[in-house]
């Protein structure tokens, strides 16, 4: 079974440039988050969809980030414009669904932006 | 709002000895799950164990098992007989009907 695919794995951009990352879930798989991890400490939650729709976007900086998810399956996350202190890895994850919320998210090799 | 605090920041162990690692979280929600999850140097997140608050009975998986007090708000991960591949970073993380939330981690070292 393929894992949660994400691209670029690196990415270095000047301040106030706009970025683009994409998540491609498990095949199947409803439910998808973005995490932002800043260097030392743990994930935080960005944005969950549910199919192509949007479930929890409270921690989202909406007047600099955005996601979609067109047609339910992969996703993209963009900044714009950035700022240094948007320098972090962003994690995509999956799941089957999300709730119960017992179910496993299974996350990709994240990408991770610097931004000078 | 949930929190997750991970107290260690860092962690070392002898190989093949055991290592505990602690978590305490704060809610006032009562169904909720946590998890350990374990990030090694090439950053892929891995699910290491979970448990959920409604069972009493500690959960185990292999080498890993969990000590939860849920009155404490704790929940600690205990890792015996420790491997080389052991060597990561490990997120505790607490998920209710509002999302994951993750603490800041602890790196474990292996020193063999």
């Amino acid at each position: 079974e393929a894992g949660v695919a994400q691209s670029p794995r690196y990415k270095i951009i000047e301040k106030r440039q706009s970025v683009a990352f994409w998540c491609n879930p498990i095949s199947g798989h409803a439910t998808l988050y973005w995490y932002q991890q800043i260097l030392g400490q743990g994930p935080k939650l960005l944005i969950q969809f549910q199919n192509n729709g949007v479930v929890d976007d409270s921690q989202l900086p909406k007047d600099r980030f955005s996601a979609e998810r067109l047609k339910g399956v992969d996703s993209t996350l963009k900044i714009q414009p950035a700022k240094l202190e948007d320098s972090a890895v962003y994690l995509c994850a999956s799941s089957l669904m999300g709730t119960p919320v017992s179910y496993e998210q299974y996350f990709g090799p994240g990408t991770r932006l610097t931004v000078t | 709002a949930q929190t997750v605090t991970q107290s260690q920041p860092e962690m070392s162990v002898q190989e093949a000895e055991t290592v505990t690692l602690s978590c305490t979280y704060d809610t006032s929600e009562s169904d909720y799950y946590l998890f350990w999850y374990k990030q090694p140097p090439s950053r892929q997140m891995i699910l290491v164990i979970r448990q959920e608050a409604y069972k009493q009975q500690n959960a185990t998986e292999n080498r890993f098992s969990v000590n939860f007090q849920k009155a404490a708000k704790s929940f600690s991960l205990k890792i015996s007989d420790s491997q080389l591949g052991d060597a990561a970073m490990y997120f505790c993380a607490y998920r209710s009907l509002g999302g994951m939330r993750f603490g800041a981690g602890t790196r474990l070292t292996v020193k063999p």
